[in-house]
């Protein structure tokens, strides 16, 4: 079955310091691929999707992820962190769940959370 | 405009009672996911409805049904109430091309709270 590893439960960074969060995947094809972020009390907001080409995504509130499929990861990252980027981000999987019909199913990993030093 | 809606935000029920969650798809969405969320498990996918019809489901017990409506809003129920049962319910809607296209996405609501006692 598929399934998605965020091996990294909870991490902490100080200020303006760069930020890599892990993602792997396993899954005998190439799945859709996203990040999310989760705060407190709130919903999902994607931050980012990869579909195929570019293997380098940009997203919104200046991340960034690489998707490398020798190994099957799709790891997070911001050049410098800002105190306001402290929540939860998921990596999640998107794969066809009833072939033609356009419907998907998101496969989500545990979730990292992030805590940011001031 | 209006993004993903649902209510109640938060529900309190006993163990053995039944509750029903909605959900309001942003306007021109057709498809709509519920994802339940807990500690425990994560985020893990529940159903999903696309024209009035179920196209998919998760691994939940037959407790857990949903439906939606002609105007694309969806309600899900949870029957006989267990103590597992306490999480957060989030909704997700997209266009019918879903997740297929790149310039699509799925679109979460803030979630229901179900406190079960």
């Amino acid at each position: 079955a598929q399934s998605v590893t965020q091996p990294d439960i909870h991490i902490t960074v100080s200020e303006g310091a760069s930020l890599e969060l892990r993602c792997n995947y396993s899954y005998g094809a190439t799945p859709y691929l996203f990040w999310y972020v989760q705060s407190p009390g709130q919903g999902l907001q994607l931050l980012l999707k990869y579909f195929s080409g570019d293997t380098l995504v940009q997203g919104i509130k200046g991340f960034e992820a690489e998707f490398k499929r020798s190994q099957s990861s799709f790891n997070l990252r911001k050049p410098s962190v800002h105190w306001s980027d402290a929540a939860e981000y998921f990596c999640a999987v998107a794969l066809p769940a009833y072939s033609g019909a356009g419907s998907y199913q998101l496969t989500f990993g545990k979730g990292t959370k992030l805590s940011v030093i001031p | 405009k209006a993004g993903v809606t649902q209510t109640p935000r938060y529900l309190i029920k006993t163990r053995g009672q039944q509750v029903t969650l909605s959900c309001s798809p942003i306007s021109g969405h057709r498809s709509v996911s519920w994802y339940q969320q807990t500690p425990g498990q994560g985020l893990q996918f529940l159903f999903e409805y696309f024209s009035e019809t179920q196209r998919n489901k998760g691994n939940f017990p037959g407790r857990f049904s949903g439906r939606q409506f002609s105007n694309s809003r969806s309600e899900m129920n949870v029957s006989t109430l267990e103590l597992g049962d306490s999480a957060l319910y989030l909704c997700a809607s997209s266009r019918p091309g879903g997740l297929a296209t790149s310039t699509d996405t799925q679109y979460f609501g803030p979630g229901t709270r179900l406190t079960v006692l």
